[in-house]
């Protein structure tokens, strides 16, 4: 079974600070990786995503993650952060069937202070 | 090209009522699935309906249903409502490995 483990419930950050949410999953098959951010009173937007190839993913909004398959980890990173990303982020993994489930973790909420 | 979206967008039921849940897919999706997004909890699969057939399930018991129309739309069901099952429900459409989501429907039970 797979599942998913987010480290951190709360990382409360100062304005164009870097951040990082760290993010770790198992599973015995091959996974497909995902980083969704939520704004409040909105669904999943999509930031970014790790199919294959290289371990270093850039996504939206100036984020990036890199896949160590060693660590079972996907972190995700951002060198200065915003007022505007303070959000709920969650990690998911899928299993790779096609439209296959996601399997998500219980969420960080970014707080970016001023 | 508008994304997902889903109806209605606030719901408030009493203990045993039943409700049902639409969302209409993003343009050229042929793939719909439900989430249930507690307060304070990630996301958590319910079903997964693909050519008007469930395709995939989750852990939720049969009071959890669903149905997906030819236009690919979908409806979740949720029979003899319990207060546990207030939360906010998610649908995503999906063509491939990526999913979309809606902006979702809140449902209070009392």
């Amino acid at each position: 079974a797979q599942s998913v483990t987010q480290l951190d419930s709360q990382v409360p950050v100062f304005e164009e600070a870097p951040v990082e949410l760290r993010c770790n999953y198992s599973s015995s098959v091959s996974v497909y990786l995902f980083w969704y951010v939520q704004y409040p009173n909105q669904g999943l937007q999509l930031l970014l995503k790790y199919l294959s190839g290289s371990t270093l993913v850039k996504g939206i909004n100036g984020f990036e993650a890199e896949f160590n398959k060693s660590q079972t980890s996907f972190h995700l990173r951002k060198p200065s952060v915003h007022i505007s990303d303070t959000a709920e982020y969650f990690c998911a993994v899928s299993d790779g069937n096609q439209g296959g489930k996601l399997i998500f973790g219980q969420g960080t909420e970014l707080s970016v202070k001023p | 090209d508008a994304g997902v979206t889903q109806s209605p967008t606030h719901l408030i039921k009493t203990r045993g009522q039943q409700v049902t849940l639409r969302c209409s897919p993003k343009s050229g999706h042929d793939t719909v699935s439900w989430y249930q997004q507690a307060l304070g909890q990630g996301p958590q699969f319910i079903f997964q309906y693909y050519e008007e057939e469930e395709r995939q399930r989750g852990n939720f018991p049969d009071r959890f249903s669903g149905h997906q129309f030819p236009n690919y739309s979908s409806e979740l069901n949720v029979n003899a409502l319990l207060l546990g099952d207030s939360a906010l429900y998610l649908c995503a459409s999906s063509r491939d490995f990526f999913q979309f989501f809606g902006p979702g429907t809140r449902l209070t039970v009392l």
